[in-house]
């Protein structure tokens, strides 16, 4: 089955700063990569997703990177706020089995 | 706006107990899925379905089973309680269009302490 690893477990930036979380991926029929955000006591929420046909997808501050290659993606979060403080966590979906294997998350935490 | 409902926020069970995690969901999503969330440990699947009657084990089943009678409902069952069970639950559902599998919304999480 898929596995999913997530890094960094924790991370600490300054308001304004940029942030990056990685993730590797083992299954090569994954095709469908989301994120979520979960605020502390919330459910967790989308914030961006890619499929494989597309190595980068933007949206406002944040963007993730694609390289099927290396079965890697990336988060990125640019001009941070003290609201994007939360765990993320990435997540990987095989055409096998269609169900979302996840990431053991990140804590992000932005200083003001 | 995409509901997803779990029956209860926090549950306080006895070890040995059989407990019932009821979920519902009503934007007619065909797929339905049941995580335990741990710290360190990220979210981690234990059972799903892509229909009415149909189950599939995920990465954790051991301990639990589900029943899924109506599109809208799917409830997670712990045979006998343990305290290894202790934990957050998480339902999610989610769609299949042309495109491929679709975001999956959660629901507000139960949080289940086992005595």
């Amino acid at each position: 089955g898929e596995n999913v690893e997530q890094h960094p477990s924790t991370l600490s930036v300054q308001e304004g700063d940029s942030a990056v979380i990685k993730c590797t991926y083992s299954d090569s029929a994954s095709n469908y990569f989301p994120w979520y955000k979960q605020e502390l006591g919330k459910r967790p929420q989308l914030i961006i997703d890619i499929r494989s046909n597309v190595g980068e997808k933007k949206d406002q501050r944040i963007a993730v990177t694609l390289n099927k290659t290396a079965k890697h993606f990336s988060l990125h979060i640019t001009e941070t706020q003290p609201e994007d403080s939360a765990v993320y966590f990435c997540a990987a979906m095989d055409t096998g089995r269609r169900a979302l294997t996840f990431g053991s998350g990140t804590r992000l935490q932005v200083q003001p | 706006d995409v509901k997803v409902t779990q029956s209860s926020r926090y549950l306080v069970k006895r070890t040995g107990e059989k407990v019932f995690l009821e979920c519902v969901q009503d934007m007619d999503h065909e797929n339905m899925f049941w995580y335990r969330q741990d710290p360190g440990l990220g979210l981690r699947l234990i059972y799903f379905s892509y229909d009415v009657k149909m189950k599939e084990k995920g990465d954790i089943p051991e301990g639990y089973s589900v029943s899924r009678e109506k599109k809208e409902r799917f409830s997670l069952i712990l045979e006998s309680a343990s305290t290894n069970q202790t934990s957050m639950y998480l339902c999610a559902s989610s769609s299949t269009t042309g495109l491929g599998d679709t975001e999956a919304f959660f629901g507000q999480g139960t949080r289940l302490t086992v005595v």
